[in-house]
């Protein structure tokens, strides 16, 4: 069966430092990837796309990965803050739908 | 500013009594979404629209319906709620099709007493 897994509940890192998700998945052919945040009681809002033929794509701080033969992405928060702490969903797309991982929760600390 | 809308925020009914949840959009996307969320979990599709085109997901119990009159908005009816209910319900859209970008309301809370 289809299977999105993010590496962890939690993660929790010290401000400055570099956060690092995981997104792996099996049994799927995405087209492409995306990474949503969601902040508690709120709705997830969308932060990056990554193709399949893209191996990298930057937006600020933020820079996603995509391994399609490892099956994985990563998501990386350079120089952290404090509002930088929510949950952070990887979504898979293939040409049909999009499937959403149960997100890792991210706490920057001060 | 365009936006996705759902109302109310937080909704609280009783074991076994219908509940509307309804949800607006003004970005005039053509996809609306309705998703489950329950703590530390996925969101779960359960239904969605092409325009007017309903599409159920295979698992969405029959308990859960869903109308979407015009383009703009959409309702979620939940026949008889049961304590298993109780969960973050999402309103989503997106502009043409499945595989784009979601835009997603900030959801609503049910508590089923």
């Amino acid at each position: 069966s289809q299977k999105i897994e993010q590496n962890s509940e939690a993660l929790n890192i010290q401000e400055g430092k570099t956060a690092t998700l995981t997104c792996n998945y099996t049994n799927y052919s995405p087209a492409y990837l995306q990474w949503y945040r969601q902040d508690p009681g709120r709705g997830p809002v969308f932060l990056l796309l990554i193709r399949e033929n893209e191996k990298e794509k930057r937006k600020e701080r933020l820079k996603v990965t995509f391994d399609t033969t490892l099956k994985q992405s990563l998501f990386h928060i350079t120089a952290s803050q404090p509002a930088d702490s929510a949950t952070y969903l990887c979504a898979l797309n293939n040409n049909n739908d999009m499937r959403f991982g149960a997100g890792t929760r991210l706490t920057v600390k001060p | 500013d365009a936006m996705v809308i759902q109302n109310p925020r937080y909704q609280v009914t009783q074991f076994g009594k219908p509940v509307t949840l309804s949800c607006s959009q003004t970005l005039n996307h053509n996809v609306m979404y309705w998703y489950q969320q329950k703590s530390s979990q996925a969101p779960k599709l359960l239904f969605h629209y092409y325009d007017k085109d309903f599409n159920n997901e295979a698992d969405t119990p029959d308990n859960f319906q869903s109308r979407r009159p015009n383009t703009s908005f959409c309702f979620l009816d939940i026949r008889s709620p049961g304590l298993g209910d109780a969960a973050m319900y999402l309103c989503a859209t997106s502009r043409v099709s499945r595989r784009e970008t979601q835009y997603f309301g900030p959801g609503t809370r049910l508590l089923v007493l």
